[in-house]
């Protein structure tokens, strides 16, 4: 069962523009949002969280955006860079941060 | 500089034969995590640790054994009853509300 889904599996983009990359949950209960960024033959590295006190975190370019009641929450990339073009995954937790569930991913392209 | 070493980068494994993923982190922290990644599919929780010589199990441990005798090292035993192990395995470590550390991975295919 995939408490945490990523519906679109990839996502071109220009660069300059603004990437928009979208994450559902199912489970009420989770409190603490990431976003990882993963390049292929690597691990994911963290880019940025959220709470589950706030709607809105942001950091650079990147901002992410919690919509509680909708259980959605989305990373907003703004102006998109070639060197953004990865897998995107989003992941939630709901306890001390323990254990995660993680999306399936959305591959971004940001085309130059 | 601090990190977690995932060894090796590929490994090839004979049907019937069991192997271990090796995970060490320097970062001094309490948590670590083993995940499995399959094309098209998220990240899977196979088995976290949160102090030594404890572990849990995550949502696909089957097949699978783990040990964490030391705070820096906790590898992964993929036994001969694990089905289908062909996939990308990434082991994880944390601290407390901080996000997970990822390694960079380890590819297994069975010959």
């Amino acid at each position: 069962d995939q408490q945490v889904k990523q519906n679109s599996p990839s996502l071109s983009v220009q660069e300059g523009r603004i990437s928009i990359l979208n994450c559902d949950y199912t489970n009420s209960m989770f409190d603490y949002f990431l976003w990882y960024k993963k390049y292929p033959a690597e691990g994911p590295t963290f880019l940025i969280s959220i709470s589950s006190i706030k709607d809105k975190n942001e950091d650079g370019r990147f901002t992410v955006f919690l919509n509680k009641s909708a259980k959605h929450l989305s990373l907003h990339i703004v102006p998109s860079q070639p060197g953004d073009s990865a897998v995107y995954f989003c992941a939630a937790s709901k306890d001390t941060g323990n254990q995660f569930y993680f999306g399936t991913g959305t591959s971004l392209t940001v085309i130059p | 500089d601090g990190g977690i070493t995932q060894s090796p980068k590929y490994l090839f494994r004979k049907e019937g034969q069991n192997v271990t993923l090796s995970c060490e982190q320097n970062l001094n922290h309490d948590a670590m995590y083993w995940y499995r990644q399959d094309p098209g599919q998220g990240l899977r929780l196979i088995y976290y640790s949160q102090i030594v010589n404890d572990f849990q199990k995550g949502d696909i441990a089957e097949g699978y054994s783990v040990s964490r005798e030391k705070k820096e090292s906790f590898p992964l035993t993929v036994t001969s009853a694990q089905k289908n192990p062909t996939a990308f395995y990434l082991c994880a470590s944390s601290m407390g509300w901080q996000p997970q550390h990822f390694g960079d991975g380890t590819r297994l295919s069975i010959l």
